[in-house]
């Protein structure tokens, strides 16, 4: 029962451009969303996160939009890197528990 | 901080042997998670701790996983008996109990069973 979906397994954006990630959820009771970036051979490190309580957090270049109505959260980078290149999981908890998406692999090219 | 430190990070074995994975979480995290993640799929929970006490298992945890974290430090993930759909990488993650939504992940340990 996947809770979490990222339905793009990728993405690919010009350097400079605009990448636009998206993530859907199916439970409501979710109490953040977070962005983790995953390199090869490496764990996933956090990127940002939102809150349920909110609809944008927003850190540097990245931004994290949450549309609760239509449970959608996405992701902005702007302007991208290629730098950026990785694979990206959205993730949701509740409590103690996180649930991940199958990630977005996004490739930007200079 | 040191981040979290996880040993090995490749292991390779033969199907039917047992395997003992470490994770060292970052100092003051008093939660410790492990996943499994294979490929194309996103980390799944299988375990975890709050301080020594184990407080959740997930139903991928069959009776051939063992989990431990003796001191409320350093964790073990014990596999016997490995079979090669075992093959994946083993994530720790730790974090803070109050008021830290995030979870700090380990390079991972990447199984092989031939």
């Amino acid at each position: 029962d996947q809770q979490v979906k990222q339905n793009s397994p990728s993405l690919s954006v010009q350097e400079g451009r605009i990448s636009i990630l998206n993530c859907d959820y199916t439970n409501s009771m979710f109490d953040y969303f977070l962005w983790y970036k995953k390199y090869p051979a490496e764990g996933p490190t956090f990127l940002i996160s939102i809150s349920s309580i909110k609809d944008k957090n927003e850190d540097g270049r990245f931004t994290v939009f949450l549309n609760k109505s239509a449970k959608h959260l996405s992701l902005h980078i702007v302007p991208s890197q290629p730098g950026d290149s990785a694979v990206y999981f959205c993730a949701a908890t509740k409590g103690v528990q996180f649930y991940f998406g199958t990630g977005t692999s996004l490739t930007v090219i200079p | 901080d040191t981040g979290v430190s996880q040993d090995p990070r490749h292991k390779i074995t033969k199907r039917g042997q047992n395997v003992t994975f470490r994770c060292d979480p970052i100092s003051e995290h008093n939660r410790l998670y492990w996943y499994r993640q294979t490929l194309g799929q996103g980390p799944e929970f299988l375990t975890y701790f709050q301080n020594e006490a184990q407080l959740e298992k997930s139903r991928l945890l069959s009776d051939r996983f063992s989990a431990e974290r003796p001191k409320g430090s350093f964790s073990t993930l014990e596999i016997q008996r490995t079979e090669q759909g075992d093959s994946a990488m083993y994530l720790c993650a730790s974090s803070l109990v109050h008021g830290n939504e995030k979870l700090f992940f380990g390079s991972g340990t990447q199984l092989s069973v031939l």
